[in-house]
């Protein structure tokens, strides 16, 4: 069964204070994995997709990197307005079309 | 602009009345899809559509019907059969290959 596990649950930082999120996920071939950020009580705005092991993709102060089996989300010198939800979802080849499996996120807060 | 708009943003409905949710896309996608989001819980798929008059049951599609009439539009009724209704639907919209989901801004549903 397709499944995905980001953690941490929550992570607080500092502004400043650079972390990254982890993605752990077992899918019967990946078709993508993809990322999101969601603000309370809106919804998820996409941020990245990654095709294969290996990968990179950058935006601003975000870098997601992808391997067989997890992927992570760097953040560099977060500011206050980086705080959300982010969200890890993927895409495999042997579901219904086009599905996404989620993760439940990690809710970041950036402390000035 | 393009995008997905999703009314109402609030809905409030007493137990055992159906009640329709409204999605709109002008992003010219093809398919499109509707989520459910729970606290602690990743987002579910409920229907989705991949081409006008077709759409397929996700994971969690008892108690909720659909239609695609139209290829901009998409509702969502979340009828009496539903054990548990009160939730925060999402409507998501993709091009043919689906590898990136849009999506819509979020109904917060609540059935007392």
């Amino acid at each position: 069964e397709d499944q995905v596990t980001q953690s941490p649950e929550a992570l607080r930082l500092q502004e400043g204070e650079s972390s990254s999120l982890n993605c752990s996920y077992t899918v019967s071939g990946l078709r993508g994995l993809f990322w999101y950020r969601q603000d309370p009580g809106k919804g998820p705005e996409f941020l990245f997709t990654l095709y294969s092991a290996g990968e990179e993709k950058e935006k601003e102060r975000l870098k997601a990197t992808l391997t067989k089996k997890e992927s992570f989300l760097h953040i560099t010198a977060p500011k206050p307005e980086d705080s959300a939800t982010y969200l890890c979802a993927v895409q495999g080849y042997g579901g219904a079309t086009n599905k996404l499996i989620f993760g439940t996120g990690t809710l970041l807060a950036v402390q000035p | 602009d393009g995008g997905i708009t999703q009314s109402p943003k609030y809905l409030f409905r007493k137990e055992g009345q159906n009640v329709t949710l409204s999605c709109e896309q002008n992003l010219n996608h093809d398919a499109m899809y509707w989520y459910r989001q729970d606290p602690g819980q990743g987002l579910r798929l409920i229907y989705y559509s991949q081409i006008v008059n077709d759409f397929q049951k996700g994971d969690i599609a008892e108690g909720y019907s659909v239609s695609r009439e139209k290829k901009e539009s998409f509702p969502l009724t979340v009828t009496s059969a539903q054990k548990n209704p009160t939730a925060f639907y999402l409507c998501a919209s993709s091009t043919p290959n689906g590898y990136e989901q849009y999506f819509g801004p979020g109904t917060r549903l609540t059935v007392t």
